[in-house]
C-alpha cells in the first residue's frame, strides 16, 4: 500500500505561529495533493504538486515535495484559529485508462489556539 | 473548480436496511468516485464510477454491498445495503474534471448511522 503516513498526528499552536505537516509514502506517484477537513466534514482541496515539482506556494501555504525521500510537506504561515481542522495529504496515480487514484494519509489534527 | 453536492447530508438508518445517496456535480466530469471515512480515520477508496460502464471496486469492496450508478457525466449513486453498525461511516463522493490536470474535488459528505 502506498498509504501516506502523517506527522505528526496532532499539533497544538498559538495564533500566528507557523504549522508544518509533513506527509511520508511508499511507492512512485504522479502527484500529491493536501486536503483540509473541518469536523468530519467534507474535504477542502488545497494544493496539488506534481512528481516533477518541488515547491509551491498558495496564499499562506507552501508546500514541498521530495521524490528522493517520497515526503512532502505542508507550511501553514501566520495561523489564524480558522485554520483548525484535520490536514490530509492524498498521493495521486495516473490510471491507464485516464483518471487519478488517490491514497489518502492518516492525517494530522492542527488546532490553532487564540 | 466543480462544486458536488450530496444528499443526504446525513441519516440514521436500521440494521438490515438499504441508503442510496445521491451525489451530483455542476459540471461534466470524466470520473467519479465514491470514499468511505471511519469514525477517526482517513479516506478509503471504494469504487470508481465511469459513465457507462460498470463501477471499478478496490480490496474488500463487493458491488453486492455498494452498488454504484453513473447514468451520465454530472450524477452518481452509492448504494449501502444490508446495512450494519460496521457501516457507519462519513461517505464521500469525489469527481475529476475533464481536462483537468488532476485535482480531486469532494462533495460535503453524508454521515451515516447504522443502529
Amino acid at each position: 500500500s502506498q498509504q501516506g503516513e502523517e506527522d505528526p498526528q496532532a499539533l497544538s499552536i498559538q495564533e500566528g505561529e507557523n504549522a508544518t505537516m509533513n506527509c511520508s509514502y511508499k511507492t512512485s506517484i504522479n502527484n500529491l495533493q493536501w486536503y483540509r477537513q473541518n469536523s468530519g466534514r467534507g474535504l477542502v482541496h488545497l494544493i496539488l504538486i506534481r512528481s516533477n515539482e518541488r515547491e509551491k506556494h498558495s496564499g499562506r501555504l507552501r508546500v514541498t515535495l521530495d521524490t528522493s525521500k517520497k515526503s512532502s510537506s505542508l507550511l501553514i504561515t501566520a495561523s489564524r484559529a480558522a485554520d483548525t481542522a484535520s490536514y490530509f495529504c492524498a498521493t495521486g496515480l495516473i490510471l491507464t485508462g485516464g483518471g487519478n487514484k488517490l491514497t489518502f494519509g492518516t492525517g494530522t489534527q492542527l488546532k490553532v489556539e487564540l | 473548480s466543480a462544486v458536488i453536492s450530496q444528499k443526504p447530508s446525513r441519516d440514521i438508518c436500521q440494521r438490515g436496511t438499504s441508503l442510496t445517496i445521491q451525489c451530483q456535480v455542476d459540471s461534466q466530469v470524466t470520473m467519479m468516485f465514491w470514499y468511505r471515512q471511519q469514525p477517526g480515520q482517513s479516506l478509503t477508496l471504494i469504487a470508481t464510477a465511469n459513465q457507462g460502464s460498470e463501477a471499478t471496486y478496490e480490496s474488500g469492496f463487493v458491488i453486492d454491498k455498494f452498488p454504484i450508478s453513473r447514468p451520465n457525466l454530472t450524477f452518481s449513486t452509492l448504494t449501502v445495503s444490508n446495512m450494519s453498525p460496521e457501516d457507519s461511516s462519513i461517505y464521500l463522493c469525489s469527481a475529476l474534471e475533464q481536462g483537468s490536470s488532476y485535482e480531486q474535488y469532494f462533495g460535503p459528505g453524508t454521515r451515516l448511522t447504522v443502529t
